[in-house]
């Protein structure tokens, strides 16, 4: 148990809906990461906030959007969802920036489907 | 983003060592160099990381070059427990992402 929870585990909706996915950081970790795992395109780095606030961005469509709350839990809003959007979303957290070492600790993941 | 280069796929018999490859030669002098490791159906779990000088853990060791162009993730005893994903990763100074490339995928035979 990597201390990193992932809700739900699965979720299935239809083309065109909006679904949000929820991502608990371990204790005391102050940044979280959101990847996307699709079966042609491997791992791909979506965003990360650090204590609240959007730190990097990688390949990440305009109709999806993150946000990490006070209470250091994090949520990716996927939105106007297409077919393509089915994949795994991981959401990983890490430790306050000690140097470039910090490992990521991730979640089980989110299985999407989109029907 | 600096890349790294590893083969798609490796085999191994169980209980003998595993030499896993990567080439990262547009690597930065800051760069220090992770792997992870995804088990079927698990998100990635965290296996090592290093600098410059070799590193040791309870999961496996860790060989870099003086050059810092490439390394080698080394398990020295396979297991079937081990059969998985293999990532090679920079983590890049003054950026916060881990990209993760295509990986190993390592097989474990009985």
């Amino acid at each position: 148990d990597s201390g990193v929870t992932q809700t739900p585990k699965h979720l299935i909706t239809a083309t065109g809906q909006r679904v949000t996915l929820r991502c608990s950081p371990r204790s005391g970790d102050l940044s979280v990461y959101w990847y996307q795992q699709s079966l042609d395109q491997g791992l791909q780095f979506l965003i990360q906030y650090y204590n609240g606030e959007e730190r990097a961005k990688g390949n990440i469509l305009e109709r999806f959007s993150a946000q990490q709350f006070p209470d250091l839990h994090s949520e990716l809003n996927l939105s106007s969802l297409e077919l393509g959007d089915s994949a795994l979303y991981f959401c990983a957290s890490s430790a306050p920036e000690a140097g470039w070492g910090t490992e990521a600790f991730f979640g089980q993941g989110t299985r999407l489907t989109v029907v | 983003d600096a890349k790294t280069t590893q083969p798609n796929s490796m085999e191994s018999n169980e209980e003998e060592p595993v030499h896993l490859p990567c080439n990262h030669s547009t690597i930065s002098g800051t760069d220090y160099i992770h792997w992870y490791r995804q088990l079927p159906s698990q998100g990635p779990e965290y296996v090592i990381h290093g600098l410059t000088s070799n590193v040791n853990n309870r999961m496996a060791s860790l060989a870099i070059a003086e050059d810092r162009k490439s390394s080698t993730l080394i398990l020295h005893r396979a297991t079937l427990r081990d059969a998985a994903v293999y990532y090679c990763i920079l983590r890049t100074s003054g950026t916060y992402k881990y990209i993760f490339g295509t990986g190993t995928r390592l097989k474990v035979l009985a």
